[in-house]
């Protein structure tokens, strides 16, 4: 079960727009429309942000958005605040004999 | 309001048994599929092992698998994760988490307990 490929950091100024890459197969991003992405800060637990690829739960700000193409899903955080700073994690399913693929995770640093 | 609280971690000697368990409270439990993931210190996510509602779906991680054993008793509201022949690789921060639907097949967590530690080490 190879992790998802995240690049390991990003940044940006408040305000600005970023993306960050969550990279997979065929067997996983690629096949299914059931990625998710979970912010973490320091000490914290996980926090859903996104699902399906593009929905978001009831309370996450619309600065956060979700796409994905062929076997990359992005996401995207729009008008960067201090808060977004934290730790970003896409997961995708993967099958039903590996059922689950975490990516390795991608820092955010707010300039 | 949804809780997950998850126990049973502690320091164990590599080869050695250690049973997690995570009570949940605040939404009905038997709707729900469950996960247990983990985070080494200072590592991303690791998912470890989920189950369906009703225990009749259930997946490990190849890291885990044939060693660690996941269960559930929907009466007691409660998950469980057996932990057998422990490594020090195994050595992490176990989240109990609540999935969106009763199967496994869209693994979506929106709920998370604050986890416990595992310490394998002799």
């Amino acid at each position: 079960q190879s992790a998802l490929t995240q690049p390991r950091s990003v940044s940006g100024s408040p305000g600005q727009s970023v993306t960050i890459s969550c990279t997979g197969t065929s067997s996983d991003v690629g096949g299914y429309n059931y990625v998710s992405w979970y912010q973490q800060h320091p000490g914290k637990a996980p926090k859903l942000m996104i699902y399906d690829v593009s929905k978001r739960p009831s309370g996450v700000p619309d600065r956060f958005s979700g796409s994905k193409s062929g076997n990359t899903a992005s996401l995207t955080i729009s008008g960067l605040q201090a808060e977004d700073e934290a730790d970003y994690y896409c997961c995708s399913y993967a099958g039903s004999y590996t059922l689950v693929v975490f990516g390795g995770g991608t820092k955010l640093t707010v300039l | 309001e949804v809780q997950l609280v998850e126990s049973g971690g502690g320091l164990v000697q590599p080869g050695r048994s250690l049973r997690l368990s995570c009570a949940a409270s605040g939404f009905t439990f038997d709707d729900y599929a469950m996960h247990w993931v983990r985070q080494a210190p200072g590592k991303g996510l690791e998912w470890v092992s989920g189950i369906s509602w009703n225990s009749g779906s259930i997946g490990y991680a190849d890291s885990v698998k044939g060693r660690f054993t996941i269960s559930r008793d929907n009466a007691k509201n409660s998950l469980y994760l057996q932990m057998n022949s422990l490594r020090a690789e195994d050595t992490a921060l176990y989240y109990c988490a609540k999935d969106t639907t009763e199967w496994l097949f869209n693994p979506t967590s929106d709920y998370w307990g604050q986890g416990t530690l595992v310490t394998v080490s002799s």
